[in-house]
């Protein structure tokens, strides 16, 4: 199993301004995924970020928009960047661990953004 | 390209009450299946979820979810709702290649007295 922490839990933004959300596992894993729950819609991949290389974003999502680093393989952080109020949502990160009928992915509680 | 339908955006149901929420996915070969619960303000939490073997799959708090192939089905199932069942519910199908998991639209319950 895994605990997830992030942070903030929530903020309220400038619009043009960016956001580092945190993202803290209590055990070492090879991919950290980043999630965007819209107000009333379900879950979006942003990227999936693996240690020590770049991430790998989803179609719609871009680098410039929403750099993310990986400095270890329990740490990550996903920015938000000139933001904008289309941009208010909840952000998750995620873990999985295993294969087949072991695996399980966990979820961090999330970061309410509200962009104004 | 892989995809979940579900079809409900809300149901509401009596406390005590039987519950099904169905999920529908389009995926070229035998996926893996899960049904999340968020509850409000809370974080995701696995109810099940499907690989193989046996189509009837057991789950925490008393959920189970049947896979039909013939159907492209995995509907949540729950004999006796309990208010604190009240939330949002997420069928989700992950690639088997890189457990890429993509989320379905979502059903939020409402459990009324």
């Amino acid at each position: 199993s895994a605990v997830i922490s992030q942070k903030p839990s929530r903020d309220i933004c400038q619009r043009g301004t960016s956001l580092t959300i945190q993202c803290q596992v209590d055990s070492q894993v090879t991919m950290m995924f980043w999630y965007r729950q819209q107000p009333g819609q379900s879950l979006t991949l942003i990227a999936t970020a693996n240690q020590g290389s770049e991430a790998t974003y989803e179609s719609g999502f871009v680098i410039d928009k929403f750099p993310i680093s990986r400095p270890n393989l329990t740490f990550s952080t996903l920015t938000v960047s000139n933001m904008s109020p289309e941009d208010s949502s909840i952000y998750l990160c995620s873990v999985e661990f295993g294969q087949g009928a072991s695996y399980e992915q966990y979820f961090g509680p999330g970061t309410r953004l509200t962009v104004t | 390209a892989q995809s979940v339908t579900q079809p409900d955006i809300h149901i509401t149901v009596s406390e005590g009450a039987s519950l099904e929420l169905r999920c529908n996915y389009s995926y070229g070969a035998t996926p893996y299946l899960f049904w999340y619960v968020q509850s409000p303000g809370q974080g995701l939490q696995l109810l099940l979820k499907y690989f193989s073997g046996d189509t009837l799959v057991q789950g925490i708090k008393g959920f189970e979810a049947e896979f039909k192939r013939s159907q492209s089905s995995f509907n949540l199932r729950k004999p006796s709702v309990h208010w604190s069942d009240a939330a949002e519910y997420f069928c989700a199908v992950a690639d088997t290649g890189g457990f890429k998991t993509i989320f379905g639209a979502g059903t939020r319950l409402f459990v009324k007295a």
